[in-house]
């Protein structure tokens, strides 16, 4: 059974800190996809990657996949009260029609 | 166009009810499926369903268990509900439910048992 570990688990920072976040694999991704999901909402996709070494930015959010694909990284530059909510990533679908999700990071940024 | 909708948005029920929650996915969307959130446990998938038909499910007692119908929309059944059965339950709709159509989340159904 595949496991998504992230870290850290949780995250307070302050208004304009950078942050990175990680998503770690047992195995290996046919792709990968970060969520962010705000309290009491469902999760909304940001980004999908799909090829090892790729990076996708969007604004201020950067988005890593490993060579190998097995892992991957989320880095927010100088992070926004607006950023603060549940990070997760995930194993979408491939045959199984099942999500697998990652064990989250909450941040919360103060302003 | 519409986002996915689940209603109730909260419910409280007691120990040994049973509860029914529904989800109508955007128009068009085929695939259906359903996530329990708990702190300790995270998003944990319990089923799929496209086209009325279940294509996977996951390892929850079968106390759990969902329909669809034939517009799509989708309920799922708990019943004689526990205390840990008090979570947050997701629906997710899609084109097709493979990894090439983006899955849209409602904003969840607060199922609190006491």
């Amino acid at each position: 059974t595949q496991l998504l570990e992230q870290s850290p688990q949780f995250l307070s920072i302050q208004e304009g800190e950078n942050l990175t976040v990680y998503c770690n694999s047992s195995s290996v991704f046919s792709s990968l996809q970060w969520y962010r999901q705000e309290p009491g909402e469902g999760p909304v996709l940001l980004v999908t990657v799909v090829t090892g070494g790729e990076v996708k930015k969007l604004k201020r959010l950067t988005f890593q996949f490993g060579d190998a694909r097995k892992d991957s990284s989320l880095h927010i530059t100088a992070a926004q009260p607006g950023d603060t909510g549940l990070y997760l990533c995930a194993d979408p679908p491939s045959g199984t029609y099942k999500y697998i999700f990652g064990t989250g990071t909450r941040l919360k940024v103060l302003a | 166009k519409a986002g996915v909708t689940q209603t109730p948005r909260y419910l409280i029920k007691t120990r040994g009810q049973q509860v029914t929650l529904s989800c109508s996915p955007i128009s068009g969307h085929r695939s259906v499926s359903w996530y329990q959130q708990t702190p300790g446990q995270g998003l944990q998938f319990l089923f799929e369903y496209f086209s009325e038909t279940q294509r996977n499910k996951g390892n929850f007692p079968g106390r759990f268990s969902g329909r669809q119908f034939s517009n799509s929309r989708s309920e799922m059944n708990v019943s004689t509900l526990e205390l840990g059965d008090s979570a947050l339950y997701l629906c997710a709709s899609s084109l097709y439910g493979d990894p090439d159509t983006e899955a849209f989340f409602g904003q969840g159904t607060r199922l609190t048992v006491v």
